[in-house]
């Protein structure tokens, strides 16, 4: 049974980076296609960005330009999600979640909650 | 860009009534690029309708989906206590690539 595996919670200053990781366990990690997906406090699901390994392939949401960045390591079947430049409004739950027919998201991590404080 | 917009922002029902929840698209989405989301607090979300209304794996029949071009609707036949829950759909097209609507609270009246 495949599985996407979330790495733990993060507690960063603002300025920061953090990289949160998704290792998918079972399955063939090399076809797949993952998104990142964050929730901040009271607020709806936000798209973040998307990476096709297969094809070394990278998308991102136009507000996250520059900011966020998105890879992949086939050798260990994991996924990153790099945000810099953090802010309290960074806050947040950062789900993985694989992309089936490139369009909808049928398996998701558990999420990384991120907490941006001083 | 494509802008989903779901309504009523809360719905209040009790257990063994009717939920029909809505989802307008801004522009018509091609091949009805539309899914449904159910969320739970400390949950990953949890795929329930795909290509507008196609069940995902193990969802119960009583959730259905229908609608084309701008407007979704999801729909619960009969509520169970499990079913409280906030509901979000989505959309794949070019501009953005992905995107959900804002979310309706469906709560235990």
């Amino acid at each position: 049974q495949v599985q996407l595996v979330q790495s733990g919670a993060e507690v960063k200053k603002p300025g920061s980076s953090v990289k949160v990781s998704c290792k998918a366990s079972g399955g063939a990690f090399n076809t797949y296609t993952l998104v990142w997906v964050r929730q901040a406090p009271g607020q709806g699901l936000e798209w973040m960005g998307r990476i096709m390994p297969m094809f070394r392939a990278v998308d991102y949401a136009q507000k996250f330009q520059g900011r966020v960045t998105i890879t992949a390591d086939e050798s260990t079947s994991t996924a990153y999600m790099g945000l810099s430049s953090l802010s309290y409004e960074d806050t947040a739950v950062y789900y993985c979640a694989r992309v089936q027919n490139s369009w909808y998201f049928d398996l998701w991590g558990r999420g990384t909650l991120v907490t941006v404080s001083s | 860009e494509i802008v989903l917009t779901q309504s009523p922002g809360t719905l209040s029902l009790s257990p063994g009534e009717r939920a029909t929840l809505s989802c307008r698209a801004s522009q018509s989405l091609d091949s009805s690029y539309l899914a449904w989301y159910q969320h739970k607090p400390g949950q990953a979300p949890r795929l329930l309708i795909y290509g507008a209304s196609t069940r995902a794996t193990g969802i119960p029949d009583r959730f259905s989906g229908s609608g084309s071009g701008t407007d979704f609707t999801l729909t619960i036949s009969r509520l169970e206590p499990e079913d409280f829950a906030v509901y979000y759909c989505q959309q794949y097209s070019a501009s953005p690539l992905y995107s959900f609507g804002q979310g309706t609270k469906l709560e235990i009246k």
